[in-house]
This record gives C-alpha cells, structure tokens and sequence, in this order.
C-alpha cells in the first residue's frame, strides 16, 4: 500500500539557515511526487512536484527538491529561510491513476 | 479569482444537527476531493468524485454523504454530526485523479460539533 512519512513533526530553523524537510515514501510503481505548503488559516499551496526526469526539482518561494529512488525519499530543502517560510509542509504520493496520500505535516517554525 | 471556493468558513452544531459544506470550483476540473485535517494526521479522504457523476469513499467516509451536483460543485453532508467530526474540512479540485498539475484546495471549512 501506498504511504507517506515524514519523520520530523516540528522544526525550528533560525532566519537565514538552511533547512531541510524529510519525506519517505512507499509506492509500488513510479511515485508523482509533491510538497504543499499551509500558512495558517489557509488551504494547502503546491510548492513543487515530481513526475520524471531531472531529479532535483524547482519550486516556488525558492525551495527545491530531490528525488532519490534508492532511498524511497523526496526531501525538500532551502539555502535560507526567511520569517515568511513560517508554515506547515505537507509531502504527497501519487501515481498517474492514484489519488494522492499525504504524510502527516512538518510545522516549520522561524526565529529571527 | 480562479480557485476552490468553499462555504461556509466556520461553523458550530450540535450533537445529531445536520449541515451541508459546499465547494465550487471554476478550473473545468475534472476531479474533486473532499479531506479532513486533524492535528497528527494529515490530510484524510473523506470521498472524492474521479468525474461528474461518479462519487467514491475515501479512507474515512463513516458518518458522510457527498453530492457531486454538476462538473463545479461538490458538496459533503453530515446527516447527524457527532463530536468526532470536529475537523476543518477542505475541498480540493484536479484536472484528473492522478492529479498530474496538483491539486488545487479551498481555503476549509472550521467545523465545531458540541
């Protein structure tokens, strides 16, 4: 069965260090993968998504992701943070017929 | 704006009241989704319609009925709320199950069942 984990359930991160978000996925064919961020009071916004290809992805806000087979993960990372990256960050599988499963959260939490 | 639209944003029952959360959605999307969001567990699929006119359960349907009304909307009835299903409840939108350009969510639905 298809699953999500994201290990860490809370961050803290000072402004301007990097950061690093842990996914790890089970899927039994090629995985569609996604980060979603959730500000506070909010929906859930896509930051990036995976399908095929260059495995180092591109997001908005300036996070990117890499895609490792060999080790089923999908970790999301930032050169440096800023105060409005403040959120919750959501990994997500899925396959070209599958709906998508969501791991449970990572709160990202700023210090200036 | 273009985007999931879902009424209403809070909202406050009592034990065994009913209510209806719509969702509206103006992408052409083909498929619409229906999640819960508790604290610890993530998003949960309540049901989800693939296309207008089919509905299907989700990992969680107990207690919940969903009309897909036409291609934009899609709505999820509570018949009989009961305490457990306090939970923000969001809609989201894709042009396809798999969901290959992402899916897009409403801004949720605050539910408090007392």
């Amino acid at each position: 069965a298809q699953s999500v984990t994201q290990p860490d359930i809370h961050i803290t991160v000072s402004e301007g260090a990097s950061l690093e978000l842990r996914c790890n996925y089970s899927y039994g064919a090629t995985p569609y993968l996604f980060w979603y961020v959730q500000s506070p009071g909010q929906g859930l916004q896509l930051l990036l998504k995976y399908f095929s290809g260059d495995t180092l992805v591109q997001g908005i806000k300036g996070f990117e992701a890499e895609f490792k087979r060999s080790q089923s993960s999908f970790n999301l990372r930032k050169p440096s943070v800023h105060w409005s990256d403040a959120a919750e960050y959501f990994c997500a599988v899925g396959g070209q017929t599958d709906k998508l499963i969501f791991g449970t959260g990572t709160r990202l939490q700023v210090f200036p | 704006n273009a985007g999931v639209t879902q009424t209403p944003k809070f909202q406050v029952l009592k034990t065994g009241q009913s209510m209806t959360l719509q969702c509206a959605q103006d992408m052409n999307h083909n498929s619409m989704y229906w999640y819960r969001q508790d604290p610890g567990m993530g998003l949960r699929l309540i049901y989800y319609s693939a296309s207008e006119g089919t509905t299907d359960k989700g990992e969680v349907p107990n207690g919940y009925n969903v009309s897909r009304l036409n291609k934009r909307e899609f709505s999820l009835r509570l018949e009989s709320a009961a305490p457990s299903q306090t939970s923000v409840y969001f809609c989201a939108s894709s042009e396809d199950v798999g969901g290959l350009g992402g899916y897009t969510f409403g801004s949720g639905t605050r539910l408090t069942v007392v």
